[in-house]
């Protein structure tokens, strides 16, 4: 176990919709980040955060956002979706970014 | 340049014998790697990670070599078990917090 938590695991929604994923870091750590991961693209880097602000961004579509609360956990919210979105999004945690990462076990997203 | 997961490397040894999985990183600016192992249905689970001043590293059963002249990293497990049979990524950090995956090698052990 990570220590890391994601919720859900599971999300089966329809194109146009919007969704939220959360992820709750592992205890002590201030730098959330989200992956996506999918067939074709592999593990690939969407946005880091550290204590509430924005470090550093990946190729990130501009509808999906993400925020980290003053709890530290982070949410990611998915707009206007379209079929090729479905994927597993991870998050993990570090204490600071030069770190090893800890991953969640991930939401996995499917798009009817 | 930025992973690409198409079809899994595969390798395939026997229970007990030594597994060495390679990787080429893209980044010569890089100054830290991980490896990770990811079990089907489940994240990337850290194993081990290594710096750039550093060439090689030893954990419990595994060893990370780093060749910075060629941007290569190889990890090296002893004494495979079936319960290391999974998908192994290296990962280098290109700073912020960015960690660029490498597609993964399919690692299966036989009993």
């Amino acid at each position: 176990d990570s220590g890391v938590t994601q919720t859900p695991k599971h999300l089966i929604t329809a194109t146009g919709q919007r969704v939220t994923l959360r992820c709750s870091p592992r205890s002590g750590d201030l730098s959330v980040y989200w992956y996506q991961q999918s067939l074709d693209q592999g593990l690939q880097f969407l946005i880091h955060y550290y204590n509430g602000e924005e470090r550093a961004k990946g190729n990130i579509l501009e509808r999906f956002s993400a925020q980290q609360f003053p709890d530290l956990h982070s949410e990611l919210n998915l707009s206007s979706l379209e079929l090729g979105d479905s994927a597993l999004y991870f998050c993990a945690s570090s204490r600071v970014a030069n770190q090893p990462q800890h991953f969640g076990d991930g939401t996995r997203l499917s798009i009817l | 340049g930025e992973s690409v997961g198409l079809h899994l490397p595969t390798l395939s040894v026997q229970e007990g014998d030594n597994s060495i999985i390679n990787c080429a990183y893209s980044n010569s600016a890089s100054d830290y790697f991980i490896w990770y192992k990811q079990e089907s249905g489940k994240g990337p689970q850290f194993i081990i990670d290594i710096r750039s001043n550093m060439d090689k590293r030893q954990g419990q059963r595994v060893t990370v070599l780093l060749n910075k002249t060629v941007k290569h990293l190889s990890l090296q497990i002893a004494a495979t078990q079936p319960g290391d049979s999974a998908v192994y990524f290296c990962a280098e950090n290109m700073g912020g917090g960015k960690l660029i995956f490498g597609q993964g090698t399919e690692l299966s052990v036989k009993p």
